[in-house]
């Protein structure tokens, strides 16, 4: 059954901790993505990668960290630095960075108290 | 930077009533997508519209894509009440990268 799964679904962590958030893809996809989404806004990209062993930043990187080691994997760090962490955190993954439907994953809720 | 606004933020209507949210850019856009989120959900890519003026259906739904490319709509015809969720246009400019609008929520009274 192929498709892109994120877990955990709910975590909680104390403020000053890091985490990391894993996604992993079996669709063969070369381009994935993290962005994050906050109540009543859109989906704003945090780090994506086009392909294995690289990776670039988007729009809200700061206080995250990412790594691209293989190809089905883009497992995402926040870290103590990043100032407002909890929020809905949504991987995706697509055949190639351009022109084509991006596939989500369930999405895991970060909660830091 | 690159910037997709979408209106309206929330949309209450009677089931059998229609239903239509916008998107507009300030630059010019090489395509847009549209994704539907249920509530609790992830988004589902519903279409993609890469040319001029370009029309697309899919049953009782409308997407359009503005003749400068800078706006796009999807029109729902008739809701029904497994229309509610969220719609969310993104839009892709020269960069690779989406931008997503802040979503119009949909919810349909039965």
């Amino acid at each position: 059954d192929g498709g892109i799964t994120q877990s955990p679904k709910y975590l909680f962590r104390k403020e000053g901790q890091n985490v990391t958030l894993s996604c992993e893809q079996n669709l063969n996809h070369d381009a994935m993505y993290w962005y994050r989404q906050d109540p009543g806004q859109g989906l704003r990209l945090i780090y994506y990668s086009q392909i294995v062993n690289d990776f670039q930043k988007g729009d809200i990187a700061e206080g995250y960290s990412v790594s691209r080691e293989k190809k089905e994997s883009f497992p995402l760090t926040v870290t103590s630095a990043q100032k407002n962490p909890t929020a809905f955190y949504l991987c995706a993954s697509s055949i190639s960075s351009a022109n084509t439907e991006a596939f989500f994953g369930q999405g895991t809720r970060l909660t830091v108290v | 930077g690159q910037q997709v606004m979408q209106i309206p933020q929330y949309q209450h209507v009677q089931e059998g009533e229609d239903f239509t949210t916008y998107c507009n850019s300030s630059t010019t856009l090489s395509n847009i997508q549209w994704y539907k989120q249920r509530p609790g959900g992830h988004p589902v890519f519903l279409i993609q519209l890469v040319k001029s003026g370009e029309v697309k259906k899919q049953k009782r739904l409308t997407f359009q894509f503005g003749e400068a490319k800078k706006n796009s709509s999807l029109h729902i015809t008739a809701t029904q009440t497994t229309d509610v969720g969220t719609y969310f246009c993104a839009g892709r400019g020269r960069s690779i990268k989406f931008y997503f609008g802040s979503g119009t929520k949909l919810n349909v009274k039965p």
